[in-house]
């Protein structure tokens, strides 16, 4: 059974730094592309950041350019999110979420979701 | 930056009705457009990938069409366990994008 489970949110000051990660089991973590997206309080889902199979390439989403860094272990089969220079703005859970492969390839859909992990930025 | 607008805001319908929820996408994402299905307190469950192809599990009921700009989610006879938040999601560019959301409600 796929499973992924987020850790390490919490509440920060603005200008603050934390690491999330996601423990992967289940599936063969290498072969398949992972995303972080992020739910604020009363808002619709927001995509973050993905990273590919194999680690790649990685992509983000243009308000965490340059603050958030995705990466993963493939032995450790876990995920993270560096996230530096905290904004109230990035207060959110935040879901690690697994990609499906698709004809030709990863397929940025996310097929599994963990519960989430809040992440409260305020002073 | 493909922004996808879903309508309407919100549905109420009875049991055993048909549901039609619309994704409109400011720019041609061809076929490349998700639905997600998200209760209450839970994570987000996959519905339809590539806009007509149903997730593994997924009840017969839901289903996907559409190409280009314009997308629809049937839900072809709403039971109560329906009631939920619904997003579509395009992968045809980066960023991907997620649509603001319906929500269907039963009555």
């Amino acid at each position: 059974e796929v499973q992924v489970l987020e850790s390490g949110g919490g509440l920060v000051q603005p200008g603050g730094s934390l690491r999330l990660s996601c423990a992967a089991s289940g599936f063969t973590f290498r072969d398949y592309a992972m995303s972080w997206v992020r739910q604020a309080p009363g808002k619709g889902l927001e995509w973050v950041s993905t990273i590919s199979e194999n680690g790649d390439s990685a992509y983000s989403a243009d308000s965490v350019k340059g603050r958030f860094s995705i990466s993963s272990d493939n032995s450790k089969t876990t995920l993270y999110l560096q996230m530096n220079s905290l904004r109230t703005e990035d207060t959110a859970v935040y879901y690690c979420a697994k990609s499906p492969l698709c004809s030709g390839g990863s397929c940025y859909v996310f097929d599994s979701w963990g519960q989430g992990t809040l992440v409260t930025v305020s002073s | 930056e493909i922004v996808l607008t879903q309508s309407p805001a919100t549905l109420s319908l009875s049991p055993g009705e048909r549901a039609t929820l619309s994704c409109r996408a400011s720019q041609s994402v061809t076929r490349y457009l998700a639905w997600y299905q998200r209760k209450p307190g839970r994570a987000p469950r996959l519905l339809i990938y590539d806009a007509s192809n149903r997730a593994t599990g997924i009840p017969a009921r839901f289903s996907g069409s559409g190409s280009g700009t314009d997308f629809t989610l049937t839900i072809s006879s709403l039971e109560a366990e329906d009631s939920a938040v619904y997003y579509c999601q395009q992968r045809s560019n980066w960023p991907l994008t997620f649509g603001g959301g319906t929500k269907v409600e039963i009555k």
